[in-house]
This record gives structure tokens, C-alpha cells and sequence, in this order.
């Protein structure tokens, strides 16, 4: 089945730890994406990706980094400079010609105790 | 800055009701608008919008945009209690590969 998969489902991590989010697709897309939701909000883009090795800051790229080493694999690292880390984090994936259309993974929610 | 705008917020309604949900836009370099679906994790898509005046229809979903008032609705006829979940509008900014979310309306639809 093709699809996105995001690991773990739910995460919980003290204050001050970095944390790496997984996400895989077989979709074959070149873009991937990661975005982040808070209760009561809109999706708010953190990193993208078009291309093997290449990625570009979104509009909360604070306090994050990603890789993507592998066109299939784009994971996201919570670092501890990352103020208010809790929230539900959801990577999707496009095709570079249509980026409008977006796919997205089930999501990870991380909770920082 | 570019800003996407829903109304209302929240919204109950009975199985049976009938529903518009609205989504406004103040963007620099409009493409596409987008409506999801999000029940519990991942959103689902909805609809693209492009052109105005174009409705796309899907079973009990519809929806329309108007370039020119810059806003969309999205109706939902005989809502069942499946339909409940957050409903997402989105913008895609053309040059760029960016999605600018509203806040969603959360729908809930009581038996």
C-alpha cells in the first residue's frame, strides 16, 4: 500500500531532551513537508523539502531541524531551543509539480513533561 | 502577510441539518484553494478551487469560490453524524510550494 507513515503515534519526553519524529513515504514524491498544529489552529509549516538533500525553513522554523538524506525519509528533530514543543506534528509529502495537493501522514503527537 | 480566515469556529448542528462553512483569504500570490477533511489525525482532501463560479460537488459536499469577494463556502446537505471533524481551508500560494491554513471550523453533529 502506498502511503505516509509517521513514528511513533504519541511521544513523551522531559524538558531539554531533542527528540527525532520519523516519517517515511513510498508515494514516490520528491516534496515532503512537516507542519505542526496546536488545539484550536491551523497547520503552521516548519520545514519542506523539494529534493534529495536540499530543505527550506517554513514560518516556525525555530527551535527544529530536519535531514533528508533519502527521498523517501524526511525526520523532523524537536530540539530543546524549541520554547513550546507540545503539539501534534504532521508530515506530508507532494509531488514537485503539484504542490497543492498534499498528502499527509497520521501524525505524531508529542507531549514535553 | 498572507492570511486565511474560517467562520464559524465551531458548529453543532442535528443529522439532517444543512451547513456552510466559510473560508476567507488575503494572500499576495493566490493559486488554489483547498478544503480538508480532519477527523481525528491525518486531513484528508476535500476539493481544489482555482476558478470562480465553479461549484465541485461530492455525494452531500460542495463547494465554491469567489475570487473576486476572495472567499470560499463549503455546504454539507443532510450532515450525518460521520461528517463531524474539523474542517480545514488552505491556501496555496503560487511560486512557492507553501500551504497557508485558517484555523479550521470544528463541526459537530449530534444524532
Amino acid at each position: 500500500d502506498g502511503g505516509i507513515t509517521q513514528s511513533p503515534k504519541y511521544l513523551f519526553r522531559k524538558e531539554g531532551q531533542n527528540v527525532t519524529l520519523s516519517c517515511e513515504q513510498n508515494l514516490n514524491h520528491d516534496a515532503m513537508y512537516w507542519y505542526r498544529q496546536d488545539p484550536g489552529q491551523g497547520l503552521r509549516l516548519i520545514y519542506y523539502s523539494q529534493i534529495v538533500n536540499d530543505f527550506q525553513k517554513g514560518d516556525i522554523a525555530e527551535g527544529y531541524s530536519v535531514s533528508r538524506e533519502k527521498k523517501e525519509s524526511f525526520p523532523l528533530t524537536v530540539t530543546s531551543a524549541q520554547k513550546n514543543p507540545t503539539a501534534f506534528y504532521l508530515c506530508a509529502s507532494s509531488t514537485t509539480d503539484r504542490p497543492d495537493t498534499q498528502y499527509f501522514g497520521p501524525g505524531t503527537r508529542l507531549t514535553v513533561l | 502577510e498572507d492570511k486565511v480566515v474560517q467562520s464559524p469556529l465551531s458548529l453543532v448542528v442535528h443529522e439532517g441539518d444543512t451547513v456552510t462553512l466559510n473560508c476567507s483569504y488575503e494572500v499576495t500570490n493566490f493559486r488554489s484553494l483547498l478544503w480538508y477533511k480532519q477527523e481525528k489525525k491525518a486531513p484528508t482532501f476535500l476539493f481544489m478551487l482555482t476558478s470562480s463560479g465553479i461549484e465541485k460537488k461530492s455525494g452531500r459536499l460542495s463547494s465554491i469560490l469567489d475570487k473576486k469577494e476572495l472567499f470560499s463556502i463549503l455546504n454539507i446537505t443532510a450532515t450525518q453524524t460521520g461528517d463531524s471533524a474539523v474542517y480545514l481551508c488552505a491556501v496555496h500560494l503560487g511560486g512557492s510550494e507553501k500551504l497557508v491554513f485558517g484555523k479550521g471550523t470544528k463541526l459537530t453533529v449530534n444524532p
